[in-house]
């Protein structure tokens, strides 16, 4: 089953505007991490935020947990056309277990 | 390091054949995981090995699907026999453990199964 929740399960900006993601889980983590997949291709690693961090930067993205809230945000500054693609948030919860949610299908539109 | 290698990229078979799915993880990685994602449900963990044993089987559907890693460099997701609706996208990722199993995942290019 699905831990995490995207939000929105789409969305479509232009390209140099600011795109935020948004993930809800239920259970205690340890982590959680965000994926992106480009269409026909496997997932690639973006970042990961431990249970005691509250925000991460790493070049434009940025991202936030709220553990009180069970969420997470991802930020992506000053979009480009190459940062279409989907999002996944997917969450290591205490049992170890790793589980992804139904992801964001960003548009960035040049 | 070609990352984690999996074939075939694309299979199409008749319902009722065996198919075989092969990953190569990332060498030196502890834990490999298969993962089967569609439209409907999303991506879904199938089961995960550490150090060439399955720990968490939970996810397999049903008794069609068995996965084994006879070593640190192979393993293989076989489904007997298949169904229209094993249709997916089989992905195969690789990790090295810290204090948990979920470190960052490599994840290799997947594998689109077409059963008729």
């Amino acid at each position: 089953s699905q831990q995490g929740e995207e939000d929105p399960q789409a969305l479509s900006i232009q390209e140099g505007e600011n795109a935020t993601m948004n993930c809800s889980y239920k259970t205690s983590i340890n982590n959680l991490q965000w994926y992106r997949q480009n269409s026909g291709r496997g997932l690639v690693h973006l970042i990961l935020i431990r249970s005691n961090e509250r925000e991460k930067h790493s070049g434009r993205l940025r991202v936030t947990l709220d553990t009180s809230k069970k969420s997470s945000s991802l930020l992506i500054t000053a979009s480009r056309a190459a940062d279409t693609a989907s999002y996944f948030c997917a969450t290591d919860d205490v049992g170890n277990d790793m589980r992804f949610g139904a992801g964001t299908r960003l548009t960035v539109k040049p | 390091d070609a990352g984690v290698i999996q074939s075939p990229r694309h299979e199409v078979t008749e319902m009722g054949q065996e198919v075989t799915l092969r990953c190569k993880p990332i060498s030196g990685h502890d834990y490999l995981f298969w993962y089967r994602q569609t439209m409907m449900r999303g991506l879904e963990l199938l089961i995960y090995f550490n150090n060439n044993v399955p720990i968490d089987d939970s996810g397999m559907p049903e008794d069609r699907f068995s996965a084994k890693m006879p070593n640190a460099s192979f393993s293989t997701l076989k489904i007997q026999p298949s169904e229209p609706r094993d249709s997916a996208v089989y992905f195969c990722a690789s990790s090295k453990a810290g204090t948990s199993p979920a470190n960052e995942q490599f994840f290799g290019p997947g594998t689109r199964l077409t059963v008729l």
